[in-house]
């Protein structure tokens, strides 16, 4: 199945710094969601975006919809060490299906204190 | 506490066995998922359950089974055909139709070994 480009794949940090990421994807999209997963736990949904454009903000986290409707990034302000685990992206496309939603491969967030 | 609930968090097995893990949500969604993890990787669907006693195949369905007798529960046998059955496997549920807003609610998932 199609997997959206997700990068970068890793990052180490250190506590304090910005963050950004970012998903790319061929295909347009109606819906981003980020996701965060701690490490031997599920992920939990971070942000959600459903408009082109949108610039959306969760505490330090900001995420917006591109507007080509093909990609979307999310920015950590102000690390913290509680940040560390691996963030992920995922879309739906229009028209999708109900288990069309398609997660990017994951950024991997480390932060030295 | 609403949520959705995998068990066992940890599971061995040997070769030739079938397992079976367990989701069961108490979110009154209609939608359930299963996704498998593996490093460094994406989520890949397996199967998911739009209504009860329904279900479709994912991207990587073979190997694996499913059942969707009542609402709340939506378990995934891994059976002696999967090749490479050791992973992190994700349950999730969603609302569906007018009210879905796209969003996955995760279960906190379950490691299976096979030895």
């Amino acid at each position: 199945g199609q997997q959206l480009n997700q990068s970068p794949q890793s990052m180490f940090i250190q506590e304090g710094e910005d963050v950004s990421m970012n998903c790319t994807s061929s295909s347009i999209f109606n819906t981003w969601l980020w996701y965060k997963q701690d490490p031997g736990e599920g992920p939990v949904l971070l942000i959600a975006l459903y408009k082109a454009g949108e610039l959306t903000s969760n505490g330090r986290l900001t995420a917006q919809f591109g507007i080509t409707r093909k990609d979307s990034f999310l920015n950590i302000s102000a690390s913290i060490p509680s940040d560390v685990g691996i963030y992920f992206c995922a879309g739906r496309r229009y028209g999708g299906s109900q288990g069309n939603l398609i997660f990017g491969k994951g950024t991997k967030l480390s932060v030295k204190p | 506490d609403g949520g959705i609930t995998q068990s066992p968090k940890y599971l061995f097995r040997k070769e030739g066995q079938n397992v079976t893990l367990s989701c069961e949500q108490n979110l009154n969604h209609d939608a359930m998922y299963w996704y498998r993890q593996d490093p460094g990787q994406g989520l890949r669907l397996i199967y998911y359950s739009q209504i009860v006693n329904d279900f479709q195949k994912g991207d990587i369905a073979e190997g694996y089974s499913v059942s969707r007798e009542k609402k709340e529960s939506f378990p995934l046998t891994v059976t002696s055909a999967q090749k490479n059955p050791t992973a992190f496997y994700l349950c999730a549920s969603s609302l569906t139709g007018q009210t879905n807003t796209g969003e996955l609610f995760f279960g906190e998932g379950s490691r299976l070994t096979v030895l």
